[in-house]
């Protein structure tokens, strides 16, 4: 069974600041690998979708970076801003995309 | 609509009752996926639809959990007896075609059982 971890478990940084959270999955099989931000009490807000044979997938002040041999993804987060505070989740899929695994994510304070 | 919607957002019941969620996925969706989230965890998979048929289920924890999908759109998911374990944020998620594509997620039902 794939299981995915996700370090650090919390992140505070002051505001403008650049930083990497990192998620690592140990079965290296995957389809793709799926980055997203929730927010408190909320759903799940899809932020990155980086196939398995991409490097890099970016959106604006992000970007998401995979390494299947190594079973590693970071999300890179320039000049971070307090609205960027929330939790990111990694999640892969089965090669069917039957079942998706989540890390247990990582709670980003970014403070003003 | 425009996003998956999931009612209610909040249920509160008593223990050994029984709830009904509900799922809207995006229009044209044919995959759906039930999620629990737990405190502080991740989502944790329960059951995946392709069109009507729950194509792997694998995930619910026991037979009081049951899901539906009949017309291939909406869906329930349906717990009896409920108990106080089951507390938690029920999520579900919608994606385009079957296959590992990207998921669109629903606001979540928050459930308490009391």
């Amino acid at each position: 069974k794939q299981e995915v971890t996700q370090i650090p478990a919390a992140l505070s940084v002051p505001e403008g600041e650049n930083l990497v959270l990192n998620c690592s999955f140990t079965d290296s099989a995957i389809y793709n690998l799926q980055w997203f931000r929730q927010d408190p009490g909320k759903g799940l807000t899809s932020l990155l979708l980086i196939q398995s044979s991409q490097r890099e997938q970016t959106s604006g002040r992000l970007n998401a970076s995979l390494d299947k041999s190594s079973g590693r993804s970071t999300l890179y987060i320039a000049a971070s801003q307090p609205g960027d505070s929330a939790t990111y989740l990694c999640a892969v899929p089965t090669f069917t995309g039957n079942q998706f695994y989540f890390g247990t994510g990582t709670s980003l304070t970014v403070i003003p | 609509g425009a996003g998956v919607s999931q009612t209610p957002s909040n249920k509160v019941t008593e223990k050994g009752k029984y709830v009904e969620l509900r799922c809207d996925p995006i229009s044209g969706h044919t995959a759906l996926y039930w999620y629990r989230q737990s405190l502080g965890q991740g989502p944790e998979f329960l059951i995946y639809f392709q069109g009507t048929g729950a194509a792997d289920d694998s995930g619910l924890p026991n037979d009081r959990f049951f899901a539906v999908r009949p017309e291939g759109s909406v869906s329930t998911l349906k717990i009896q007896r409920t108990e106080r374990g089951d507390s938690a944020v029920y999520l579900c998620a919608s994606s385009l075609t079957q296959g590992a594509r990207e998921q669109f997620f629903g606001p979540g039902t928050r459930l308490t059982v009391l």
